[in-house]
């Protein structure tokens, strides 16, 4: 049973960089959300796409960053001109809109960001 | 905006204790999740409780949603040193496209032998 990926797990960039996220959902999942998780907090939504279409986004996301799922399967993040603040970690999560399913959320093992 | 309160924040306890976490809101959520997280690592889901009043157990959890869907607790009976790590609550808003979930700042939970 193949969870949700994400990669890479690491990256360290240099401000004013851009960098690219990957997550790869749960094969049959056609929900997919991508959230923060900063030191010592919960979780913060960012965005969320059903199949290709992205249906809302935080007011978090400002627009250096950009989200895309382009067949409805797998989805990338990305961040341009990093700053300091956008060192977190970066999780993916999927569901599938199915009966009981649509509550549940699988994530994946993150992307932690660290912006030098 | 939906909050959503955990508490304890941290908790030091012995083998076998019995311990509670809660999860208060003042919003009402169509479903309330539970992740256990360790450091470095996404959350990994525990259970989901949808209906107002309702008990969950699973092995040495019990989980229980408010009868308003307002809050939740997590009951851990006899802690093991395995149960050690981040405690997080979630609540769901379910809307035509999805389940955005709020999270609560988590409970770090350490169990010493």
């Amino acid at each position: 049973d193949t969870g949700v990926s994400q990669d890479p797990r690491h990256k360290i960039t240099k401000r004013g960089q851009n960098v690219t996220f990957r997550c790869d959902p749960i094969s049959e999942h056609n929900r997919l959300y991508w959230y923060r998780q900063t030191l010592g907090q919960g979780p913060e939504f960012l965005t969320y796409f059903q199949n290709e279409a992205q249906l809302e986004k935080s007011r978090l996301l400002s627009d250096r960053f950009s989200a895309e799922r382009p067949k409805g399967s797998f989805s990338t993040l990305e961040i341009q001109r990093t700053e300091q603040g956008d060192s977190a970690m970066y999780l993916c999560a999927s569901s599938s809109s199915g009966t009981f399913s649509p509550y549940e959320q699988y994530f994946g093992p993150g992307t932690r960001l660290t912006v030098t | 905006t939906q909050l959503l309160e955990q508490s304890p924040q941290f908790l030091s306890i012995q083998e076998g204790e019995n311990l509670t976490v809660y999860c208060n809101s003042s919003s009402v959520f169509s479903s309330l999740q539970w992740y256990r997280q360790e450091p470095g690592e996404g959350p990994v889901l525990l259970v989901t409780v949808v209906t107002g009043g309702e008990v969950k157990k699973l092995k040495r959890l019990t989980f229980q949603f408010g009868d308003a869907r307002k809050d939740s607790s997590l009951h851990i009976t006899a802690a093991q040193p395995g149960d050690t790590g981040l405690y997080l609550c979630a609540g769901g808003i379910l809307t035509g496209g999805g389940n955005k979930l709020t999270f609560g700042t988590g409970t770090q939970l350490k169990v010493e032998l």
